[in-house]
């Protein structure tokens, strides 16, 4: 099974800072997703990356994915406190078409006003 | 149209009892994934169904461990004989076809005493 390990584990920022999350991984992936998960709740998924280099915008959230489809990150531009949660990269893996998502080890992220 | 649906969002065993877990899909969803997530850790794949059949269990525990997704009704997950380290959240997510975005319900959470 392949894994994805997150950086860093934990992020304690104020209101109108920036952060960047890293997912790293030594195996490709066919596609990779990011989840926000509430306490109490299932993640929520914010995007799917699938082509190498590819970059997506979510607002203040920017999504990469690495040329060679091993890692990703997550940049959040001026990050308010609605922003704070466990953030989750995950990966499919298989080439059956079959999504069978591989989760990161989280980033729990804590924004103060 | 309603999310995935989970029931029960809590449920407290003691050991050697058992626990059943359900999951509705989304509407028009014939895909069922299963994921456990324990105590500080991330999701973990356990078991893939579609109507009827389970494609692939390969995160399943060998023992005391079932899934089933029947023509009619709910996915059920089923757990004999509980111990302690069954304690966790589990979540279920569907998706409409195999490849396509995984929706994932706000888990059950179990406690084994």
């Amino acid at each position: 099974t392949q894994l994805l390990e997150q950086s860093p584990q934990f992020l304690s920022i104020q209101e109108g800072e920036n952060l960047t999350v890293y997912c790293n991984s030594s195996s490709v992936f066919s596609s990779l997703q990011w989840y926000r998960q509430e306490p109490g709740e299932g993640p929520v998924l914010l995007v799917t990356v699938v082509t190498g280099g590819e970059v997506k915008k979510l607002k203040r959230l920017t999504f990469q994915f690495g040329d060679a489809r091993k890692d990703s990150s997550l940049h959040i531009t001026a990050a308010q406190p609605g922003d704070t949660g466990l953030y989750l990269c995950a990966g499919a893996e298989g080439n059956t078409g079959f999504q069978k998502l591989v989760f990161g080890t989280g980033t729990r992220l804590l924004v103060s006003p | 149209n309603a999310g995935v649906m989970q029931n029960p969002r809590h449920l407290v065993r003691r050991r050697g009892q058992e626990a059943r877990l359900r999951c509705s899909p989304m509407k028009g969803h014939s895909h069922v994934y299963w994921y456990r997530q324990l105590p500080e850790e991330g999701l973990k794949f356990m078991v893939y169904l579609q109507k009827e059949n389970i494609i692939d269990e390969s995160g399943m525990p060998k023992e005391r461990f079932s899934a089933e997704f029947p023509k009619e009704g709910p996915s059920i997950l089923r757990i004999q004989q509980v111990v302690r380290g069954d304690s966790a959240a589990y979540f279920c997510a569907s998706s409409p076809s195999l490849s396509e975005t995984q929706y994932f319900g706000p888990g059950t959470r179990l406690l084994v005493l």
